[in-house]
C-alpha cells in the first residue's frame, strides 16, 4: 500500500529530553512536511524540504530540528529547547513540482511532555 | 488578517440535514481550493478539491468557489454520523511548486443520530 506512516503513535517525553519522531512515505514524493496541530489553531508548519539534503524552516522552527538523508524518510527532532512541545504533530508529503501541489498526510504522532 | 479564515464552530446538526462550511479568504491569487476531513487523533484526508471558480460534486458532497466574494463552501447532504469530524479547507496559487498551502483552522461537526 501507498502512503505516509508515522512512528510513534503516542510518545511521552520527559522534560529537558530531546525526542525524535518518524516519518515514511512510499509514494515517491519529493517534498515532505511537518506540522504541529493544537487546539484552535489549526495547522503550523515546523519545517519543510523540496529535496533530498535540502530543508527549509517554516513559521515555528524554534526548538526543532529535521533531516532528509533518503527521499523517503523525514524526521523530525523535538529538542529541550522547545518551550512547549505537547501537541499532535503531522507529516505531509506531495509531488513538489505540479502547478497545484496537494499534500497527504500521515496518521500523527502525540507528544506529550510528563 | 489571516491568509484564510475558518469559523471554528463547533457545529452541531441532526442526521440528514445538510451542512454548509465556509472559509473566506484575502489572496485574489488562489486559485486551486481543497477541503480536507479529519477525524479524531488521525491526520487530515483529502475530500475534494476544485480550481478556480465553480461547483464540483461528490456523491453527498459539493465543493463551491466564489472568486468574487472570496469564498468557498462545502455542502454536505444528508448528514450521517460518520460525517462528525474537523472539516479544513487549504488554498494555493498555481505554479508555485511545493509549500504553497494555506489551511483554515478547521470547523468542528457533529452530527446528532
Amino acid at each position: 500500500d501507498g502512503g505516509i506512516t508515522q512512528s510513534p503513535k503516542y510518545l511521552f517525553r520527559k522534560e529537558g529530553q530531546n525526542v525524535t519522531l518518524s516519518c515514511e512515505q512510499n509514494l515517491n514524493h519529493d517534498a515532505m512536511y511537518w506540522y504541529r496541530q493544537d487546539p484552535g489553531q489549526g495547522l503550523r508548519l515546523i519545517y519543510y524540504s523540496q529535496i533530498v539534503n535540502d530543508f527549509q524552516k517554516g513559521d515555528i522552527a524554534e526548538g526543532y530540528s529535521v533531516s532528509r538523508e533518503k527521499k523517503e524518510s523525514f524526521p523530525l527532532t523535538v529538542t529541550s529547547a522547545q518551550k512547549n512541545p505537547t501537541a499532535f504533530y503531522l507529516c505531509a508529503s506531495s509531488i513538489g513540482d505540479r502547478d497545484v501541489d496537494t499534500q497527504y498526510f500521515g496518521p500523527g504522532t502525540r507528544l506529550t511532555v510528563l | 488578517q489571516k491568509e484564510v479564515e475558518q469559523d471554528p464552530g463547533p457545529l452541531s446538526v441532526p442526521e440528514g440535514a445538510i451542512v454548509s462550511l465556509n472559509c473566506t479568504y484575502s489572496n485574489s491569487a488562489f486559485q486551486y481550493f481543497m477541503w480536507y476531513r479529519q477525524y479524531s487523533r488521525k491526520g487530515p484526508e483529502l475530500l475534494m478539491y476544485t480550481y478556480s471558480s465553480g461547483n464540483k460534486e461528490d456523491g453527498r458532497f459539493t465543493a463551491q468557489v466564489d472568486k468574487s466574494s472570496k469564498y468557498i463552501s462545502l455542502f454536505i447532504r444528508d448528514s450521517q454520523p460518520s460525517d462528525s469530524a474537523t472539516y479544513l479547507c487549504a488554498m494555493s496559487e498555481l505554479n508555485t511548486g511545493a509549500n504553497n498551502l494555506f489551511f483554515g483552522t478547521g470547523t468542528r461537526l457533529t452530527v446528532i443520530p
